[in-house]
């Protein structure tokens, strides 16, 4: 069974930064397409980063290019979102998707609060 | 960016009967591969979203059969055929054939 399972989320300052990770099994993880998918309270999801199977190419929307980092470990298979920089409107549950040929699993999510 | 925009937004519905969300898309999702990476899926309140449909009409493992989805182009359906208590929440379509991935804004489904 696949299980995506995501950690690190917390209260940060604004300016802060935080790394989010994603424990993946029950796959292949170095065989997938990997991707954050945000969503902040009350509203619906947003994609954030998207990374390829060895991690040599990857994605970005306009709104975090620059301040977000997304990366895998393929030995750990474990994925991994690094944000910088963090503003309040970052807030949100931060979900960790497998893509396998458009069939797209979704974690459990991490939530991440910034506030002074 | 593709803009995907739902129809409607709110679905009063009588367990046991059919329902019906559209979702249209700003531009065509041109095949790439030969597959158009257009999926529905279900959030319930406090859970993550679930996936029900993707590729447009391949029913996801588990997923029960009076979910169907169809579509081509820039019009695609997802319809329920009996509605039952459990299928109350939000529903989302998404598009995966280009980045960045875009999804619609939601559907709530609730029972009358």
């Amino acid at each position: 069974e696949v299980q995506l399972v995501e950690s690190g989320g917390g209260l940060v300052q604004p300016g802060g930064s935080l790394r989010v990770s994603c424990a993946a099994s029950g796959f292949t993880f170095s065989s997938s397409w990997m991707h954050w998918v945000r969503q902040a309270p009350g509203t619906g999801p947003v994609w954030v980063a998207h990374i390829n199977q060895d991690g040599s190419h990857t994605t970005y929307a306009d709104s975090v290019k620059g301040r977000f980092t997304i990366s895998r470990d393929n030995a750990k298979n474990t994925l991994y979102l690094f944000i910088n920089s963090l503003r309040v409107e970052d807030t949100a549950t931060y979900y960790c998707v497998r893509d396998w040929y458009g069939e797209h699993i979704w974690g459990q999510g991490a939530m991440v609060t910034v506030s002074s | 960016d593709i803009v995907m925009t739902q129809t409607p937004l709110s679905s009063p519905v009588t367990l046991g009967q059919p329902a019906s969300i559209s979702c249209r898309s700003s531009q065509s999702l041109v095949p790439s591969d030969g597959n158009t990476y257009l999926s529905w899926l279900h959030q319930r309140p406090g859970q993550p979203p679930r996936l029900l449909i993707y590729k447009i009409s391949s029913r996801f493992s588990g997923v029960p059969d009076r979910f169907s989805g169809s579509g081509a182009g820039t019009d695609f359906t997802l319809k329920i055929s009996r509605v039952e208590a459990e299928d109350v929440g939000v529903y989302y379509c998404m598009q995966a054939t280009q980045f960045p991935i875009t999804f619609g804004q939601g559907t709530r489904l609730e029972i009358k």
